[in-house]
């Protein structure tokens, strides 16, 4: 593995199954974030994690749930899909939080719920 | 409220120059940074500023001024590979990224 893995790559889902998004880094990143991407609005943050063990709400949490227990892993987890959660994924990772640290990025997951 | 504004799309020339704007408004600053993402593949990093002036590297730079909140991307000597959306995106007083919609450029041979 070199970076960021994504998978599944694209995913066609019925409403209200519950699904799981997978996200893995080997970059031994202390943080990871969780974006969507709509057409005409800009990446919006989901859920992020400053390190293992710990998890925050980011600007469009509801209806998604994280957890970090490794380094390495950051699942995403749609308990319920809606069609409103129809969008391209994105997971990110970078060494820390702080200023500079530029975001990697993982290739994306193309979720539709119908 | 935070807001980043950037141009929906622009068009330019191979081998011209082109300037693509951002101005922001957010709660605090911690950095401005550009991304570049083409169609269908993920974002991936060009520049960082966090203090007013120019970064040059390479065929890019990017400008910085605080004061006014603004910063624009500057391309040089334009190649068909640089079609491409360009992110705007500044980091708040949470160390969180608010991010623009992105500029689409539209480079004509």
């Amino acid at each position: 593995i070199a970076g960021i893995t994504q998978a599944p790559t694209s995913q066609i889902l019925a409403a209200g199954r519950r699904m799981t998004l997978r996200c893995t880094q080997d970059m031994r990143h202390n943080a990871m974030y969780w974006y969507r991407q709509d057409l005409g609005l800009g990446l919006r943050l989901i859920h992020y994690s400053n390190t293992a063990g710990t998890t925050g709400k980011g600007e469009v949490p509801d209806g998604y749930s994280v957890s970090r227990a490794n380094t390495d892993d950051f699942p995403l987890t749609l308990a319920s899909a809606v069609p409103s959660q129809t969008s391209v994924y994105f997971c990110a990772s970078s060494e820390n939080s702080g200023e500079y640290n530029e975001q990697f990025f993982g290739p994306g997951t193309r979720l539709t719920v119908l | 409220g935070q807001n980043i504004d950037q141009p929906t799309e622009m068009t330019a020339t191979e081998g011209a120059i082109v300037q693509i704007n951002c101005t922001y408004q957010t709660s605090g600053f911690n950095g401005l940074f550009w991304y570049q993402q083409h169609a269908g593949e993920a974002p991936t990093f060009l520049s960082y500023n966090v203090l007013d002036g120019l970064e040059e590297k390479g065929r890019f730079s990017s400008f910085l001024s605080r004061s006014k909140g603004y910063s624009y991307l500057l391309l040089k000597e334009l190649q068909m590979k640089d079609s491409a959306s360009y992110l705007c995106a500044v980091k708040d007083s949470n160390y969180q990224l608010i991010w623009g919609a992105g500029t689409k450029l539209i480079i004509k041979p």
